[in-house]
């Protein structure tokens, strides 16, 4: 079963947007991670959060953790064309044995 | 350079036959995984394994296999019992230390049955 559930699950915006992604889950987590997927290609790791932090920035990147509500969010600012990408987000559902779960991404288009 | 590598890129299967998917990583990782992406998909878990001559299976190990014989080194095979194998397969190894850690995940081989 799919522990993230990614929403929405398309999201279509025009180049200098910011794109807005979240991510949902059930049980308790040590840490979220979020990923990225170019099409027919593998996923590639953008930022891990730990479930103490609330907020976390990479460049562009900035990812919120709300643990009470068990939700993440990954906000892109200033889209590029080059951002159009599968966004997946993965938990470990509290385990500490590196195993991870993945949710059905959010399909980004970022329009030139 | 250290990474993941995965071959072949494309591969195609007739009815019936067997096939194996290779995975090899030189970023000394001990945990490595097979994940299976359909089309709109997320991943599915297929195995893993943390360390050699031990792999677990995953969500949906059913008519496939691995073996573990080097750190280095994780095949899946696709057997004849998997019934609808054609998918995109993602390999991935992660770190295992304190705490759980960023999957490095390789190109992927797309598996079409002919």
């Amino acid at each position: 079963s799919q522990q993230g559930e990614e929403d929405p699950q398309a999201l279509s915006i025009q180049e200098g947007e910011n794109a807005t992604m979240n991510c949902s889950y059930k049980t308790s987590i040590n840490n979220l991670q979020w990923y990225r997927q170019n099409s027919g290609r593998g996923l590639v790791h953008l930022i891990l959060i730990r479930s103490n932090e609330r907020e976390k920035h990479s460049g562009r990147l900035r990812v919120t953790l709300d643990t009470s509500k068990k939700s993440s969010s990954l906000l892109i600012t200033a889209s590029r064309a080059a951002d159009t990408a599968s966004y997946f987000c993965a938990t470990d559902r509290g385990s500490t044995l590196g195993r991870l779960y993945f949710g059905r991404g959010t399909q980004l288009t970022v329009w030139p | 350079d250290g990474g993941i590598t995965q071959s072949p890129k494309y591969l195609f299967r007739k009815e019936g036959q067997n096939v194996t998917l290779s995975c090899e990583q030189n970023l000394n990782h001990d945990a490595m995984y097979w994940y299976r992406q359909d089309p709109g998909q997320g991943l599915r878990l297929i195995y893993y394994s943390q360390i050699v001559n031990d792999f677990q299976k995953g969500d949906i190990a059913e008519g496939y296999s691995v073996s573990r014989e080097k750190k280095e080194s994780f095949p899946l095979t696709v057997t004849s019992a998997q019934k609808n194998p054609t998918a995109f397969y993602l390999c991935a190894s992660q770190y295992m230390g304190v705490g759980n850690t960023e999957a490095f995940f390789g190109q992927g081989t797309r598996l079409t049955v002919v």
